[in-house]
């Protein structure tokens, strides 16, 4: 069946560690998404790529990177500069065309110990 | 920026009619999305307007007037599984990312 898969379910991070997230879609689409949502908040979009080896920032960046060497693949690492890294966060896929839903992945809770 | 507005929380009663409000800017508006998220899961696609009127699918239909930068959503003969939160986002001109609102928190009551 096509769909997004993002792994781990549940991630634990120590303090000054960095960590990658792993996003892969077999939908064949062209642009790919994280987003981060806290408890009880909308989602915000941390970068976004639209075709393989480029991405752009989103609203909150900042303490993230990303890469995009595989069509199917959008891997988000967050650094040890994202001083506040406790929260779901939320890939997703969609053509490029705004008129195109985007579907999304599971998620990762990503914890702090 | 574009933004997205609707209401933080609404509580409604099972059986009832539910009508959840959204707006947006119109400057390089395209089309409407509709996501419901439960809690601690991924949001999925509920519906998607782009030209003015109604659309229907069974219990949920979602209005759209793009004069007026105003959509709702409608939900028909409430269930308990209805409680979640409703997210609507904006597709925008130039192949730019959704933006989406934060999100109605629904509670259904019995």
């Amino acid at each position: 069946d096509g769909g997004i898969t993002q792994s781990p379910k549940y991630l634990f991070r120590k303090e000054g560690q960095n960590v990658t997230l792993s996003c892969e879609q077999n939908l064949n689409h062209d642009a790919m998404y994280w987003y981060r949502q806290d408890p009880g908040q909308g989602l915000r979009l941390i970068y976004y790529s639209q075709i393989v080896n480029d991405f752009q920032k989103g609203d909150i960046a900042e303490g993230y990177s990303v890469s995009r060497e595989k069509k199917e693949s959008f891997p988000l690492t967050v650094t040890s500069a994202q001083k506040n890294p406790t929260a779901f966060y939320l890939c997703a896929s969609s053509m490029i065309d705004s008129n195109q839903p985007q579907h999304f992945g599971d998620g990762t809770r990503l914890s702090i110990l | 920026g574009q933004n997205i507005d609707q209401p933080t929380e609404m509580t409604a009663t099972e059986g009832a009619i539910v009508q959840i409000n959204c707006t947006y800017q119109t400057s390089g508006f395209n089309g409407l999305f509709w996501y419901q998220q439960h809690a601690g899961e991924a949001p999925t696609f509920l519906s998607y307007n782009v030209l003015d009127g109604l659309e229907e699918k069974g219990r949920f239909s979602s209005f759209l007037s793009r004069s007026k930068g105003y959509s709702y959503l409608l939900l028909k003969e409430l269930q308990m599984k209805d409680s979640a939160s409703y997210l609507c986002a904006g597709g925008f001109s130039g192949n730019t990312p959704l933006v989406f609102g934060k999100g109605t928190r629904l509670s259904v009551i019995a």
